[in-house]
C-alpha cells in the first residue's frame, strides 16, 4: 500500500499570505489528523477529520482550518500567515478507532518570511 | 489534562549496549500509549503501541516497551543498540474513550556511537 502523501513538500510564503496544504491518506483510512512541529513547541495537534467531519480540534487560532473530502483526502489552510507559522506540518491517517495507530506523511515544510 | 513527559533530551549509548528511552504520562482514565521515531527530514514512523493486555509490548526493529501503570511509565527499550537507531523518539498518549488526538512528549534524541 502507498503511504501517506503530502504536497507540496516545501513552501515559502510571505507574511499575510495564505497557504493550502494537501494530504492523501493510506487507502482505506478514514481518519486524517494534522500536526504542527516546531523546535520550540514540539508536536502539537491541529485537528482531526473523520468522514468529512471535524472530530477534534487543538488550541490553534481560527486562521488554521481544514476539511476532508469524500475520498478521505484532506486539506488544511492557514490564512494571514505569521512568521511563527513556520513549521513542519505533518498529516497522519489511521483507521477509525482510538486503538489504531496513526501513520504519518513526510510533512510539508512551510517557511514564512 | 493529558500530558506526556520525556525527561531526557538526549540519550547516548554505545553500539551493542542496551538502550532505554524514558516516558511518563498523565491521564485521568486509562491510556493508549504509542512510540514513534523520526529520522532527519522525515515524518514519524510508528514503532509500537500499548492498548491492553501484556505489559511488555514488542514492536518494529527489535524495540519493546514496558507499560507500568503504578509508575505511569512506558519506557522504550532495545537489548542491543545499532548506530542506525540514532534518531528522535517520541512517546504519545491517547486517553481511552476521551479523544482521538495524540498528545506527544517533547522527544528524546538517541545517539548511538560506534
Amino acid at each position: 500500500k502507498a503511504g501517506v502523501t503530502q504536497t507540496p513538500r516545501y513552501l515559502i510564503k510571505t507574511r499575510g499570505q495564505q497557504v493550502t496544504l494537501s494530504c492523501s491518506p493510506i487507502s482505506g483510512h478514514r481518519s486524517v489528523s494534522w500536526y504542527q512541529q516546531t523546535p520550540g513547541q514540539g508536536l502539537q495537534f491541529l485537528f482531526e477529520y473523520f468522514s468529512e467531519t471535524q472530530r477534534n480540534k487543538g488550541n490553534f487560532p481560527g486562521r488554521f482550518s481544514g476539511r476532508q473530502f469524500s475520498n478521505s483526502r484532506s486539506e488544511m489552510n492557514v490564512s494571514t500567515l505569521e512568521l511563527g507559522d513556520s513549521a513542519l506540518y505533518l498529516c497522519a491517517s489511521s483507521l477509525a478507532s482510538q486503538v489504531h495507530e496513526q501513520y504519518f506523511g513526510p510533512g510539508t515544510r512551510l517557511t514564512v518570511t | 489534562a493529558q500530558s506526556v513527559a520525556q525527561p531526557e533530551d538526549q540519550v547516548n549509548v554505545a553500539e551493542g549496549n542496551p538502550l532505554t528511552v524514558k516516558c511518563t504520562y498523565s491521564v485521568s482514565g486509562n491510556p493508549y500509549l504509542f512510540w514513534y521515531v523520526q529520522y532527519p527530514n522525515r515524518g514519524l514512523q510508528f514503532l509500537l503501541k500499548y492498548i491492553t493486555g501484556d505489559n511488555l509490548v514488542k514492536g518494529s526493529y527489535g524495540f519493546e516497551a514496558e507499560f507500568n501503570k503504578s509508575q505511569t511509565s512506558f519506557h522504550l527499550k532495545k537489548p542491543s543498540a545499532l548506530v542506525s537507531d540514532s534518531a528522535l523518539y517520541f512517546c504519545a498518549v491517547r486517553e481511552v474513550d476521551s479523544s482521538y488526538k495524540l498528545i506527544f512528549g517533547s522527544g528524546t534524541r538517541l545517539l548511538v556511537r560506534p
